[in-house]
């Protein structure tokens, strides 16, 4: 079975540039988050989608990021315009719909550089 | 709100010492607790997990004991291995009636092992 998958591994982009992240969750996961590290500081919360329905957004720093899982499938997390503030790694985790203690399954990560 | 307070790193040290990472939390309830750890170049890896007070979530020959009357996890490992070497992150998901929650990491404790 294939895990999480996330794409671009790594995005160098200046300032004011739009970058888009992806997710791939594992194959019949409802449960999709997408978290984030900065600066080598604690894993934070952005948001959780449940199929294709933003369950709690309450993470989202501002409204320069904007979050789609069109179909309940993979998902996008999109930077527009990036700032200095948001570099970081930012990783996206599923879980099965069922499972009140169920293991969030995360991906590698996407780190993100922005000059 | 909950929160975790992991030990700061780095952490030090030579191959077959004895690990103890400390993590408590604070939440309402009764929240799943979590260690999950990652390898240089890789993502997030859950290592164990505790549900109810009392529970000892083992792995690898890595344990914690979820401690309500301490509010606390702590990771412990009798003998450390090069392989060990990994960052860290203590978590918590809340007290949930029936659907998934968020976690809440700690800071992440970067651990050496040296051979």
């Amino acid at each position: 079975e294939a895990g999480v998958t996330q794409f671009p591994s790594h995005s160098v982009i200046e300032k004011g540039q739009t970058v888009t992240l992806r997710c791939d969750p594992i194959s019949g996961h409802d449960n999709l988050y997408w978290y984030r590290r900065v600066m080598g500081k604690e894993i934070k919360f952005l948001l959780h989608f449940v199929k294709e329905s933003k369950q709690d957004e309450s993470g989202m720093p501002n409204n320069r990021f904007l979050a789609e899982r069109t179909g309940g499938t993979y998902s996008t997390l999109k930077v527009q315009p990036a700032e200095l503030e948001d570099s970081g790694v930012y990783f996206c985790a599923s879980s099965q719909a069922a499972a009140r203690v169920g293991t969030q399954y995360f991906g590698p990560g996407t780190r993100l550089l922005v000059l | 709100g909950n929160s975790v307070t992991q030990m700061e790193g780095p952490v030090t040290l030579s191959e077959e010492a004895f690990l103890t990472i400390n993590c408590t939390y604070t939440a309402t309830g009764y929240p799943s607790l979590f260690w999950y750890v990652q390898y240089p170049g890789e993502g997030l890896q859950l290592l164990l997990k505790a549900t109810k007070a009392d529970d000892k979530g083992s792995n690898k020959g890595f344990e914690a004991t979820y401690r309500k009357e301490t509010t606390s996890f702590h990771l412990e490992k009798g003998s450390v291995q090069v392989s060990d070497s990994a960052v860290y992150f203590c978590a918590l998901s809340p007290f949930s009636s029936g659907s998934a929650r968020q976690l809440t990491f700690g800071s992440g404790t970067q651990l050496t092992v040296l051979p």
